[in-house]
């Protein structure tokens, strides 16, 4: 079974740029995460989705947004960007809601930016 | 609010010795959930063990072990017997319905385990 991909693996923007950064979880999994995780730092959370819902947000500005598909994938958005938005930016999806708290969360690889 | 410190940034240890990676959290919940998470070169996070507040029993698997206190507010994870394939950086996180279960990472130790 594939695990949770991400694409792409790596990318370079420049400031102001948009960027969109994709996700697709373990077949059957219907919650997604994302996390952001900076040179040296831990993972830092940023959204939550289950089932195409909202269930949590981390404190980013509004510059970052994300939405989950009918088929459980998902997107990140972030607009304008900073040279401090350079990060490691983490996918992770799980069978049901992590409010469960009692499922494990499948990491992707992660998709490196670079804003320039 | 809820915190989990990493004190140790970098560890390096010879291959065959043993490893204790530290973990103190902070929250002022009852119901809690600890994580450790391995990140290897690759950049994904692997799970590694998942603990609830109320279970204090200490764990073991293969080489593995973790030694949590609520007392002293740490989950430790130890290494026996390391191995070259055990170098990578090592996460703690600490969740409750509190954070919307969102994993609260500390900033990592970095393992380093030479021949």
């Amino acid at each position: 079974d594939a695990g949770v991909t991400q694409s792409p693996t790596h990318l370079i923007k420049t400031r102001g740029q948009h960027v969109t950064l994709r996700c697709s979880p373990i077949s059957g999994h219907k919650s997604v995460s994302w996390y952001q995780q900076v040179l040296g730092q831990g993972p830092q959370f940023i959204f939550q989705y289950y089932e195409k819902e909202e269930r949590g947000r981390g404190n980013f500005p509004d510059r970052f947004s994300a939405r989950q598909f009918p088929n459980y994938s998902s997107e990140l958005n972030v607009n304008a960007l900073l040279l401090g938005d350079s990060a490691l930016y983490l996918c992770a999806s799980s069978l049901v809601w992590q409010g469960a708290a009692n499922t494990e969360a499948f990491f992707g690889q992660g998709t490196r930016l670079t804003v320039v | 609010a809820q915190k989990v410190t990493q004190a140790q940034t970098e560890i390096s240890v010879v291959e065959k010795e043993d490893v204790t990676l530290d973990c103190v959290y902070e929250t002022r919940d009852t119901t809690y959930y600890l994580f450790w998470y391995k990140q290897p070169p690759s950049g994904e996070l692997v799970f590694l063990i998942r603990r609830n507040s109320f279970d204090e029993q200490n764990e073991i698997s293969g080489r593995y072990s973790w030694n949590f206190q609520k007392s002293t507010s740490s989950f430790n994870f130890t290494i026996t017997a390391s191995q070259v394939v055990d170098s990578a950086v090592y996460f703690c996180a600490l969740t409750n319905s509190n954070a919307g279960y969102a994993l609260n990472f500390g900033k990592g130790t970095s393992l380093l385990v030479t021949p």
